[in-house]
This record gives structure tokens, sequence and C-alpha cells, in this order.
């Protein structure tokens, strides 16, 4: 079968450094990628890596190990507008997106 | 427009009712996606047309489920007779193009579905 793990919720303050790990298990893979999703809100996307290394962008990282099947999310400088749930998405055979089921993440004053 | 755009917004109906929800994407994307999500869940694939055509409808969950896209743009998702289960928001999302190397989907905004 197909699965993508992630935590299912991550607590941290205002000011620090969180990581989202995602592992997957999937029939193909040509990239992972990473969403955003507020409550009562569509999810957006942050970032997609096909290759192994670190990405940034801006106060968003994220980064791909192929070999190992895994990869991260991770936040700096968390402010309270990153309390959302973060998704991670494998890019599979076809070329759909085969979704892990969320991260709640909690950015507490 | 200059995002994908879903209509209603929300709808509710009764149980062995048939509904149809309407998806708007991006001008010029090729792609396009129908997901659902229910509460606490990430978005479940239902279906994914490249242009007009059905790329792969694998994740319709029964025959009660159809999608069409009769121009390659604007998509319409129909569920007949409606049942309690199929109550939970209907995602849309568009790409530029199929599985290129930023897969980046563009979501609209939902339409809640309740079957009462």
């Amino acid at each position: 079968g197909q699965s993508l793990e992630q935590p299912s919720e991550v607590t941290a303050v205002e000011g620090a450094i969180v990581q989202i790990n995602c592992t997957y298990q999937t029939s193909g893979f040509y990239g992972l990628s990473w969403y955003q999703q507020h409550d009562g809100g569509a999810p957006t996307f942050l970032s997609y890596n096909a290759l192994d290394g670190l990405e940034e962008t801006g106060r968003f990282s994220s980064f791909l190990s192929r070999s190992d099947s895994y990869g991260y999310l991770l936040l700096q400088e968390l402010q309270m507008k990153d309390s959302a749930s973060y998704f991670c998405a494998v890019t599979g055979n076809n070329r759909k997106l085969i979704w892990g089921l969320g991260t709640s993440l909690a950015v507490n004053p | 427009g200059a995002g994908v755009s879903q209509t209603p917004s929300n709808k509710v109906t009764e149980k062995g009712k048939y509904v149809e929800l309407r998806c708007d994407p991006i001008s010029g994307h090729t792609a396009l996606y129908w997901y659902r999500q229910s509460l606490g869940q990430g978005p479940e694939f239902l279906i994914y047309f490249q242009g007009t055509g059905a790329a792969d409808d694998s994740g319709l969950p029964n025959d009660r489920f159809f999608a069409v896209r009769p121009e390659g743009s604007v998509s319409t998702l129909k569920i007949q007779r409606t049942e309690r289960g199929d109550s939970a928001v209907y995602l849309c999302a568009s790409s530029l193009y199929l599985g290129g190397p930023y897969n980046e989907q563009f979501f609209g905004p939902g339409t809640r579905l309740t079957v009462l």
C-alpha cells in the first residue's frame, strides 16, 4: 500500500524553530510537497523537493532524502499566524498527489 | 479570475438527492483535480483531468460519483443519491500542467456539502 506518516500534533512558542517530519512509502516517487492549511481554509502550496537536499524559502525550509524516503519541513522564527495544519504529499505514479494526514501546529505566545 | 473558484460554497441537501458542485480553475491551467476532505483528515483524491479527459478516476468511491470537464476548463462533480457519508468539504485544485517539475496545485475554497 501507499502511506505517508507525519506527527499528528506539534506545539511550539513564538520565535522558536520547529521541524515536521514525513516518511513515505509509495508506488513511484517524483517529489515531496508541503502544504499549509488554516482552519476553514484551502491548502496552500509551500514547497516542493524532487532532489535530495534542503530548499529554503524565507522562514520555511524543506528537506528530502530519497534514499531514506524521508523529508521534513522546518519553520523558523515562528509566528502566531503559522498555527495551521501542515501536510506532506508525494507525487507518485500517475503524477497524482498522495497526502499525509497532516500535522496540527499550535504556536503559543 | 485570479484563483480557483468553487460554487456553491455551502450545500445542504437531503439523503437521496442529486447535487452538482462546480469548479472554475485558473485560466490556462490544463490539469484539474477533485478531492474531498473530512474534518481532521488530509485531502482524499477523487479524480483528475488533463484537458477534457479524466486521466485518473480511481479515487471516486462508487458509481454515484461522476465528474466532467467538457471544454477543458470548468468542471462539475456530480453526486447521485447522496448519502450522509458523503458529507465533507469538496476541494478543487488546478495546476499549469500535470506532474511537472513543480507540481504546485492551487486550491479553491471548497464546497461544504452536508447531507441530512
